[in-house]
């Protein structure tokens, strides 16, 4: 089956140093992989996405995730964090022939000042 | 503007009640989906519809209920069967109906039972 998992329920960085969280899905298909932020009671927003295209995808706010087949991985960076971006991350993945979305348990991310 | 919207809010229910959380989009997408949320759990499938007139159960469709007479509105009824209903819902949409799309998320629905 597939799955998703993120490497760390938690992550604290100081503002401006570099933000990076984990990714890693299993698949024997080729996935559509997604990261997701939420902040406190809303919904989730799209950050990014890759859909076999280019392997570094480039998203809102700074964000980008490079695909890594070899490593089957989706790694979520920021060059330099701001108090903003303080949030609950979640990586995702879909495939083809009708599967579902299958979402990782989420990365809390603290920026401390 | 385009989006989701979930109603009401926020919503307190006695046990053994029933209580439905609304979801309509304007973005005529053809696919819908609820999911619920506990922390430190991420997101878990309740229900889903590709089409209208047709849903199909989730990972945890137990003690719910939906349906899709239209193509907008995709309620949730939470009934008195579910043992442990108290946690944010999520309706989300997207444009492809076989999940290859990105999924467009509504503000959530969180409910407390007393």
């Amino acid at each position: 089956a597939q799955s998703v998992t993120q490497l760390g329920s938690h992550v604290s960085v100081s503002e401006g140093a570099l933000v990076l969280l984990r990714c890693n899905y299993s698949s024997s298909v080729p996935p559509y992989l997604f990261w997701y932020v939420q902040y406190p009671n809303q919904g989730l927003q799209l950050l990014l996405k890759y859909t076999s295209a280019a392997t570094l995808v480039k998203g809102i706010n700074g964000f980008e995730a490079e695909f890594k087949k070899s490593e089957t991985s989706f790694h979520l960076t920021k060059p330099s964090a701001h108090m903003s971006d303080a949030a609950e991350y979640f990586c995702a993945v879909t495939f083809n022939y009708g599967q579902n979305f299958v979402f990782g348990p989420g990365t809390r991310l603290s920026v401390l000042p | 503007d385009g989006g989701i919207t979930q109603s009401p809010k926020y919503l307190f229910r006695k046990e053994g009640q029933n209580v439905t959380l609304s979801c309509e989009q304007n973005l005529n997408h053809d696919a819908m989906y609820w999911y619920r949320q506990d922390p430190g759990q991420g997101l878990r499938l309740i229900y889903y519809s590709q089409i209208v007139n047709d849903f199909q159960k989730g990972d945890i469709a137990e003690g719910y209920s939906v349906s899709r007479e239209k193509k907008e509105s995709f309620p949730l009824t939470v009934t008195s069967a579910q043992k442990n209903p108290t946690a944010f819902y999520l309706c989300a949409s997207s444009t492809a109906a076989w999940g290859t799309g990105e999924l467009f998320f509504g503000e959530g629905s969180r409910l407390t039972v007393l």
